[in-house]
């Protein structure tokens, strides 16, 4: 059972947008900054997004970090069937003084 | 470039004792960052194992807190992952990463290619 709640699965048409929601709370997503990395079946995780927000040098602008509370989205235009992956966000539990993930969204493009 | 490559044996028995390295190149482990382990089972998520700071500061998982020891070694740039009393439930791929800490919300900065960990007699 993951400390950050993300649905299992997303799908959405090439070309169009996606958001990837992450569930946390006030001890954890609220206070603090939120990581989302993109992981190919069989390779390691990569970080797309850090504070929050930001994006890594060579992580194009389709990709956007938000939050409101104790949730953070993760947005995604412009779907290539190169972006199908499982999608993580992380950050810091402060509770726990502990990284915490979500289960993972898997993204299918059609 | 910061390179992180994860070795060590892929068996161990129920109830031994799981030890893994990781050898960093392109950044000193004593400046800046956390050292740290995430590991994945087939087909779930990602669990944060631990990490260390400047081979001395740590921080682990309350799960797994009782079994896990993180070291640095600055001498030879690696730092390593001990878990004890292993069971069928700690198979799985072990990645050994870079992390900011926790004022940055842990962030995973770079990932080893992982090594995976097969638990059985």
């Amino acid at each position: 059972q993951s400390v950050l709640t993300q649905s299992p699965s997303v799908s959405a048409a090439a070309g169009q947008k996606v958001t990837i929601s992450c569930s946390g709370s006030g001890s954890n997503i609220e206070n603090n900054y939120v990581s989302w990395y993109q992981q190919v079946p069989g390779t390691a995780p990569k970080l797309l997004i850090f504070d929050t927000n930001k994006r890594p040098s060579g992580i194009p602008d389709r990709f956007s970090g938000s939050k409101s509370g104790t949730s953070a989205t993760l947005g995604i235009t412009g779907l290539q069937t190169g972006d199908e992956a499982d999608y993580y966000c992380g950050t810091w539990d402060n509770s726990l003084s502990a990284v915490v993930f979500g289960g993972g969204t898997k993204l299918t493009v059609l | 470039q910061v390179e992180l490559q994860e070795s060590g044996p892929g068996l161990v028995k129920p109830a031994g004792t799981l030890s893994l390295t990781c050898s960093v190149s392109g950044h000193s482990i004593s400046r800046n960052y956390y050292w740290g382990w995430i590991r994945q089972p087939p087909g779930k998520g990602l669990e944060w194992i631990g990490a260390i700071y400047q081979s001395v500061i740590t921080y682990y998982n309350p799960s797994l807190k009782s079994r896990v020891i993180i070291s640095g070694d600055t001498s030879n740039n690696q730092f390593s992952l001990t878990l004890t009393s292993v069971t069928a439930a700690d198979a799985a791929t072990y990645y050994c990463a870079r992390s900011q800490g926790p004022a940055f919300g842990g962030v995973i900065v770079a990932w080893g290619k992982g090594t995976t960990v097969t638990v059985s007699s």
